[in-house]
């Protein structure tokens, strides 16, 4: 099994849907992320979680929310998708040496 | 604040050596860290300095120089599976946060 698992690998939503995409990890990391990425503008951090009870926003949350629910799992949700969320999106663990990302999930909002 | 460039592609040839710059502005530098992505898939370690100099490991080595804030991926006898991107990231003494530059895109010619 993967040290972090992302679920769905690929998802196709409508505009004004409300969509949640999952991250669990079996390395035991306290820290949690999330980025965006697309192309041409790299790897974008859109909420971080150093604990369950520490959500902090990153440089682009705005229509964005994310939920800790225990260690291992932290969910990123769009409340009222729109096509400019369409990208590719990383959840990732960090220990001292760096990060650990899922494989992904690609989200494309019509 | 935090700013990382990189040169947004590069081409070299089969066989060859090609060297990846990377300068970036920080308000706490503590560690640059190399990442590899193949395209669609999740970016995955290469290295990670925090002292000055050279880390070598097999035909990868990265270059660290702190007061000039600058940092190289050397890649030697470059073979077609080097064919990604290149992503560069910095770590935030203050909040810990890893920050991106948006990547090299390296092509590798037969």
């Amino acid at each position: 099994d993967a040290d972090v698992t992302q679920t769905p690998r690929n998802r196709i939503t409508k505009t004004g849907k409300r969509i949640m995409l999952e991250c669990s990890q079996t390395k035991g990391h306290d820290r949690m992320y999330w980025y965006r990425q697309d192309p041409g503008l790299g790897l974008r951090l859109i909420y971080y979680s150093f604990d369950v009870k520490d959500i902090n926003k990153g440089e682009i949350s705005d229509g964005y929310s994310v939920s800790r629910q225990a260690q291992a799992k932290f969910s990123l949700s769009l409340e009222s998708a729109i096509p400019n969320q369409t990208a590719l999106y990383f959840c990732a663990t960090k220990d001292r040496e760096g990060y650990t990302f899922g494989s992904g999930t690609r989200l494309t909002v019509v | 604040g935090q700013n990382i460039d990189q040169p947004t592609e590069m081409t070299a040839t089969e066989g060859a050596i090609v060297q990846i710059n990377c300068t970036y502005q920080t308000s706490g530098f503590n560690g640059l860290f190399w990442y590899q992505q193949h395209a669609g898939e999740a970016p995955t370690f290469l290295s990670y300095n925090v002292l000055d100099g050279l880390e070598e490991k097999g035909r990868f080595s990265s270059f660290l120089s702190r007061s000039k804030g600058y940092s190289y991926l050397l890649l030697k006898e470059l073979q077609m599976k080097d064919s990604a991107s290149y992503l560069c990231a910095v770590r935030d003494r203050e909040d810990d946060k890893i920050i991106f530059g948006k990547g090299t895109r390296l092509h590798i010619l037969p």
